[in-house]
């Protein structure tokens, strides 16, 4: 069965620095999607950036970006020039057959 | 609207009693998904829906829990002879199509049970 990890239960960052968020995930297939969302204080969840497992060119959207290693089953979230309205729980999310297979969550805390 | 919407957003009750949750997902999409989310943890999943059908309900935790979607569209999660243990937020999902499509999420339902 495949499983989701986030290592990191709490991460802060000063704002308009860089933090790196982790995620390792198991799994036999060989083409799936990844996804990273976020979850703010409002509770909507929100998706933050897609990538399928098929392209070896790492996704961006705007100051978020990935670092997905398929080999070594990875996926980190990078977010650069952090901004005090990126604070929330982020939550890393593998696609299989039918449903998503979510990771237990960051929480992200900006340093004004 | 455009989004998935759910009701209603705050639901209190008393232990005993049942309660109905309320999904309505974006127009044409097939699948539609239901979750838990405690306070402060990640997301459990309870059952999920192509069309009318449900061909995972794996996720209910138990017999009290039970989910219908009617017309391929709305759907109810319903929770009977409600417990203090059924205290969470109840988050709804649609996808256009399944096999790990993008899932686009609901406001949820916080339900109390007191």
């Amino acid at each position: 069965a495949q499983t989701v990890t986030q290592s990191q239960p709490e991460m802060s960052v000063q704002e308009a620095e860089t933090v790196t968020l982790s995620c390792t995930y198991d799994t036999s297939e060989s083409d799936y999607y990844l996804f990273w969302y976020k979850q703010p204080p409002s509770r909507q969840m929100i998706l933050v950036i897609r990538q399928e497992a098929y392209k070896q060119q790492n996704a961006t959207e705007n100051r978020f970006s990935v670092n997905f290693q398929k080999a070594a089953k990875s996926f980190s979230l990078k977010i650069s020039d952090s901004q005090l309205g990126d604070a929330a729980m982020y939550f890393c999310a593998y696609g299989g057959n039918y449903q998503l297979i979510w990771g237990a969550g960051t929480k992200l805390i900006i340093k004004p | 609207g455009a989004g998935v919407s759910q009701s209603p957003s705050n639901k209190v009750t008393e232990k005993g009693k049942d309660v109905e949750l309320r999904c309505d997902p974006i127009s044409g999409h097939t699948a539609l998904y239901w979750y838990r989310q405690s306070l402060g943890q990640g997301l459990e999943f309870l059952i999920y829906f192509q069309g009318n059908s449900a061909p995972d309900k794996s996720g209910l935790p138990s017999d009290r829990f039970s989910a219908e979607r009617t017309g391929g569209s709305v759907s109810t999660l319903t929770i009977q002879r409600t417990q203090q243990e059924d205290s969470a937020v109840y988050l709804c999902a649609s996808s256009l199509i399944t096999g790990g499509d993008e899932q686009f999420f609901g406001p949820g339902t916080r339900l109390t049970v007191l």
